[in-house]
């Protein structure tokens, strides 16, 4: 069963303080693997997609890259404004035919304190 | 342009009462889907239009009701809802629904049900 798994559930940081999120996936065939950034009450706001291992993705303090397993949101130097929901979604080829069903994670709930 | 518009922002009905959630995009999308999020849950799918035909249900009961007039507009109608309704209902829309294809989110409809 496809099945992705994101951790740590919730990560406090002090401003400045980098860190990592990680999603780890079980799919049959990744064809695509999503970031997105929610805050409360908000629909998700899409930050990257990473289509195969090895490839990086990069914008302002976050960083995404991936590997056959699992894919990590490095985020760098975090300011307050960076707190929120950071979801990771991934399609997969189902058998017999293609998808653009989206597999979500449970997400990291991300508290950055000045 | 990434923009998806979902009115209303809020909505209070009762049980017994008939409401419809819009949904609309202009970035020429020919795939939307309608999504439900409770509190801290990932979104999970609940209908897939392409080229303004109904793809997928993900077995959601007949009191949801959804509805696609043009490929801008998405409709979800409401009837005789149960309080374990209550939920953030999203929108979304991708380029169609070929793999790989980004979805982008709405803002969101939060729904309580009374």
């Amino acid at each position: 069963e496809d099945q992705v798994t994101q951790s740590p559930e919730a990560l406090r940081l002090q401003e400045g303080e980098s860190s990592s999120l990680n999603c780890s996936y079980t799919v049959s065939g990744l064809r695509g693997l999503f970031w997105y950034r929610q805050d409360p009450g908000k629909g998700p706001e899409f930050l990257f997609t990473l289509y195969s291992a090895g490839e990086e993705k990069e914008k302002e303090r976050l960083k995404a890259t991936l590997t056959k397993k699992e894919s990590f949101l490095h985020i760098t130097a975090p300011k307050p404004e960076d707190s929120a929901t950071y979801l990771c979604a991934v399609q997969a080829v189902e058998i017999g035919g293609a998808t653009n069903k989206l597999i979500f994670g449970t997400g990291t709930l991300l508290a950055v304190q000045p | 342009d990434t923009e998806v518009t979902q009115t209303p922002k809020h909505l209070v009905m009762g049980m017994t009462n008939k409401k419809s959630l819009k949904c609309e995009q202009h970035m020429g999308h020919r795939a939307m889907y309608w999504y439900k999020q409770k509190a801290k849950k990932p979104p999970e799918l609940m209908f897939v239009y392409s080229y303004e035909k109904l793809s997928i249900n993900e077995s959601v009961p007949s009191r949801f009701s959804p509805e696609c007039p043009n490929s801008s507009l998405l409709n979800l109608h409401l009837h005789a809802l149960q309080p374990e309704d209550s939920a953030l209902y999203l929108c979304a829309s991708s380029q169609d629904t070929r793999v790989q294809e980004t979805q982008y989110f709405g803002p969101g409809t939060r729904l309580l049900v009374l």
